[in-house]
């Protein structure tokens, strides 16, 4: 059965410091990668979703950015965090975007 | 544009009564439409998803949806709530494979 890991579950950051986050699927082949972002009381925004190795699309113009070296990697990184990047992550998979995505547990983030 | 609006930022219901969450969308042809809920500090769980066929859909949990064109809405239903059930709730349609959620709903549930 198809699986999606996601770590750190939290992370407390210094302002300017760098940020990976890592997911990761098991179980599928050439899946469609999302990174979301859920802010308090903004809903969720997709922020960068990935259709094959190293192709990726960017939702939004912002402070990060996303990678995709392996057909079930996706990463999320950003060089120097803002405040404004607090939030909680949330990565994703689909096969077709028809059968609903599949989430993986979350990254809480604190920019500090 | 294609859209997805949650009228209620937050519901109250006491445990047993009937539940409906509303949820309407802009979208130029036949949307694929979803509902997902999310527990506190936890991903999001797929709770039914409507894609052509049958305009009433039921999902996991005692849940279901009607979709109804002439009114760009997809509801969610249930008919006895539990305390289990207090969560958050997203809408959400698939736009060129990409899912665009509403907002969200907060349900809570009085003892």
């Amino acid at each position: 059965s198809q699986t999606i890991h996601q770590w750190p579950a939290t992370l407390v950051q210094p302002v300017g410091s760098p940020l990976s986050l890592e997911c990761t699927v098991e179980g599928t082949s050439n899946p469609n990668l999302y990174w979301y972002r859920q802010a308090a009381g903004r809903g969720l925004q997709l922020l960068f979703y990935s259709v094959g190795i190293g192709q990726i699309s960017s939702e939004v113009p912002q402070n990060l950015s996303a990678s995709r070296p392996q057909d079930r990697q996706f990463i999320l990184s950003s060089k120097k965090l803002l405040l404004s990047d607090s939030g909680f992550y949330l990565c994703a998979w689909s096969v077709t975007g028809i059968r609903g995505y599949t989430f993986g547990s979350g990254t809480r983030l604190t920019v500090v | 544009a294609q859209s997805v609006t949650q009228p209620d930022i937050h519901i109250t219901v006491s445990e047993g009564a009937s539940l409906e969450l509303r949820c309407n969308y802009s979208y130029g042809a036949t949307p694929y439409l979803f509902w997902y809920v999310q527990s506190p500090g936890q991903g999001l769980q797929l709770l039914l998803k409507y894609f052509s066929g049958d305009t009433l859909v039921q999902g996991i949990k005692g849940f279901e949806a009607e979709f109804k064109r002439s009114q760009s809405s997809f509801n969610l239903r249930k008919p006895s709530v539990h305390w289990s059930d207090a969560a958050e709730y997203f809408c959400a349609l698939n736009r060129d494979d990409k899912i665009i959620f509403g907002k969200g709903t907060r349900l809570h549930i009085l003892p």
